[in-house]
């Protein structure tokens, strides 16, 4: 299967930071990716959908000035989080979506995951 | 907007047969996606139904009813390592960009 990676896989921060995630698709080219959000015990919710070489789109409630995504090239979409606070402490997920051409959908594979802390 | 409901937790015990079931209500269903994931890392996927069956691959399989809005994840010949949250995902409208369940969390016991 395709290889999607994240970095950092894990970062700590002080409030009031910013803090990049990388996520890359090593082996595919990835016109869209995916961020998602993961709180303990619960479901990954959907952020924003990243298109390469346009502005993301976000799904209802997430803040675009506060998560900025940045989709510069077909391998890698970096997600910000700008003046970071407790409550953004959570388990950040990517994917990258991959054109079908063996299957009859668009496969999606995920990143490995960021845990971010937030002081 | 969709809702996709599946069981918190579920134990087994090791060699035996569980089966996860996922029900869920949407407009203009595209497909229905499994996932595994393990505790602090990313989803793995299991499976992709479009039509009504099921559909065999290996030790796992993946049944779906679009008429009940049903679909269940059975796992044959449970190991220790199976022990993880399965979730239970639906496209739907023009998107096939899947909306997940909470996942059911499955512990397996000796």
């Amino acid at each position: 299967g395709a290889v999607v990676s994240q970095h950092p896989s894990w970062v700590i921060c002080k409030s009031g930071t910013s803090v990049k995630i990388e996520c890359r698709s090593l082996d595919f080219q990835a016109t869209t990716m995916f961020w998602y959000r993961q709180f303990p015990k619960q479901s990954l919710m959907l952020m924003a959908t990243s298109n390469e070489g346009s502005k993301a789109t976000y799904e209802q409630g997430v803040e675009k000035d506060k998560f900025l995504i940045n989709h510069a090239s077909l391998t890698l979409s970096t997600l910000t989080v700008t003046s970071a606070h407790p409550e953004d402490s959570s388990f950040y997920i990517c994917s990258a979506e991959r054109l079908a051409v063996m299957s009859s959908y668009n496969e999606q594979f995920f990143g490995p995951g960021t845990r971010l802390t937030v002081l | 907007g969709q809702n996709i409901d599946q069981p918190t937790e579920m134990t087994a015990t090791e060699g035996a047969i569980v089966q996860i079931n996922c029900t869920y209500q949407t407009s203009g269903f595209n497909g229905l996606f499994w996932y595994q994931q393990h505790a602090g890392e990313a989803p793995t996927f299991l499976s992709y139904n479009v039509l009504d069956g099921l559909e065999e691959k290996g030790r796992f399989s993946s049944f779906l009813s679009r008429s009940k809005g049903y679909s269940y994840l059975l796992l044959k010949e449970l190991q220790m390592k199976d022990s993880a949250s399965y979730l239970c995902a639906v496209s739907s409208g023009g998107s096939y960009i899947p909306t997940f369940g909470r996942g059911t969390s499955l512990i397996v016991h000796p």
